[in-house]
């Protein structure tokens, strides 16, 4: 296992267009998050996991975003319409079930730009 | 709400000293656990170390080491010989045991650390 994988690694955009983007979370981990960091701040939660039930949405997630987990595996996070102020990193993690001991571990990120 | 607060922006260290980087959080929780994370330039943020909340033993892994004041809620990172490879960002950041809940990481706005020959 290569740890948490998420494609693309960039994304430039026009405002107003659809992205897609992937995670491949650590095989045996069955949560998985999804955090938005913007230059200059700490990663900001947008949502989770826990194997294909999405149990935790912030408000930072607007209708315009949506994320899906069918079969509990791999994740996609979808920006509908997107904004110039939805550039941004967007990184995906994953945690084993434990007692919140552990850390999660993260994926590279996607750096996306909406131009 | 849970908040975490890291108030150095930036910070400088020689290559071989010591720095500590500074870390308050907000909590009415008294089970938790903290986290540093280092995120070097366009990489992947990777886990420092962490303090269980019920331990009063500081956690140390290497060069680095903790210090761990649960009544100030404070929990500074101290980096050892440090070394050019540690330049990065480090983020604090706090979690509470699973309840059922995201149980998820809350984080400080992070301190980009220089380290100079």
């Amino acid at each position: 296992d290569t740890g948490v994988s998420q494609d693309p690694r960039h994304k430039i955009t026009k405002r107003g267009q659809n992205v897609t983007f992937r995670c491949d979370p650590i095989s045996e981990h069955n949560r998985l998050y999804w955090y938005r960091q913007t230059l200059g701040q700490g990663p900001e939660f947008l949502t989770y996991f826990q194997n294909e039930a999405q149990l935790e949405k912030s408000r930072l997630l607007s209708d315009r975003f949506s994320a899906e987990r069918p079969k509990g595996s791999f994740s996609t996070l979808e920006i509908q319409r997107t904004e110039q102020g939805d550039s941004a990193m967007y990184l995906c993690a994953s945690s084993p079930w434990d007692r919140a001991r552990s850390g999660y571990t993260f994926g590279s990120g996607t750096r996306l730009t909406v131009v | 709400a849970q908040t975490v607060t890291q108030s150095q922006p930036e910070m400088s260290v020689q290559e071989a000293e010591t720095v500590t980087l500074s870390c308050t959080y907000d909590t009415s929780e008294s089970d938790y656990y903290l986290f540093w994370y280092k995120q070097p330039p366009s990489r992947q943020m990777i886990l420092v170390i962490r303090q269980e909340a019920y331990k009063q033993q500081n956690a140390t892994e290497n060069r680095f080491s903790v210090n761990f004041q649960k009544a100030a809620k404070s929990f500074s990172l101290k980096i050892s010989d440090s070394q050019l490879g540690d330049a990065a960002m480090y983020f604090c950041a706090y979690r509470v045991p699973n309840t059922g809940t995201a149980s998820k990481l809350t984080f400080g706005t992070g301190t980009r650390l220089q380290v100079t020959l």
